[in-house]
């Protein structure tokens, strides 16, 4: 089957700094990508939907400047949530469509931030 | 808005017994709903879906029927194993195929031996 994966599963940094995070189809080609976000006890919260080649759409309340989405192959899209802070700390989750199958998102299997 | 609500855990159950989890869903007009679950360290993996109002769907002895006159996509399972350990999320989608999933917070299920 379609396979998501993530990198780093956990990250831990400190305040101010940037970190990225990578989300990769091992065995498909996507053409939309998806970032979620998931709070303790909480649902995840899309938080942006990427395609390849083009801009991210961001979610309202999500700050496009804070959290910067690359999706620049079919394989892979890039989070970068830069200057973080304590409050970003969460659970990061990828998706991605497989080209042809709208009704199947692939999930990664998430990374956990900690901003200290 | 659209909105799922899904009952809150965490469920434990005994080897072979009977599971029902709660989903109850806002939305206007007709979504698609699923039932997605997550075992310990993997990502989110579908487990079924239904498209129209009184679709079943089922998968690994899941079934969940969309009742559109309760607004419910109830998960259930005749027996469940330890296996069937993980969380599971019911999720809509409005806006047709291209459409977003709105997911509910996700209920942990235990199964003892």
């Amino acid at each position: 089957g379609a396979v998501v994966s993530q990198h780093p599963s956990r990250v831990i940094c400190k305040s101010g700094t940037s970190v990225k995070i990578e989300c990769r189809s091992l065995d498909f080609q996507a053409t939309t990508m998806f970032w979620y976000r998931q709070f303790p006890k909480q649902s995840l919260m899309l938080m942006a939907t990427s395609n390849e080649g083009s801009k991210a759409t961001y979610e309202q309340g999500v700050e496009k400047d804070k959290f910067l989405i690359n999706h620049a192959s079919l394989t892979l899209s890039t989070l970068t949530v830069t200057s973080a802070h304590p409050e970003d700390s969460s659970f990061y989750i990828c998706s991605a469509n497989v080209q042809g199958t709208p009704y199947e998102q692939y999930f990664g299997p998430g990374t956990r931030l900690t901003v200290t | 808005g659209n909105s799922v609500t899904q009952m809150e855990g965490p469920v434990t159950l005994s080897e072979e017994a009977f599971l029902t989890i709660n989903c109850t869903y806002t939305a206007t007009g007709y979504p698609s709903l699923f039932w997605y679950v997550q075992y310990p360290g993997e990502g989110l993996q579908l487990l079924l879906k239904a498209t129209k109002a009184d679709d079943k769907g089922s998968n690994k002895g899941f079934e969940a029927t969309y009742r559109k006159e309760t607004t419910s996509f109830h998960l259930e399972k005749g027996s469940v194993q330890v296996s069937d350990s993980a969380v599971y999320f019911c999720a809509l989608r409005y806006g047709g195929s291209q459409g977003n999933l709105i997911f509910g917070k996700g209920t942990k299920l235990s199964v003892k031996p």
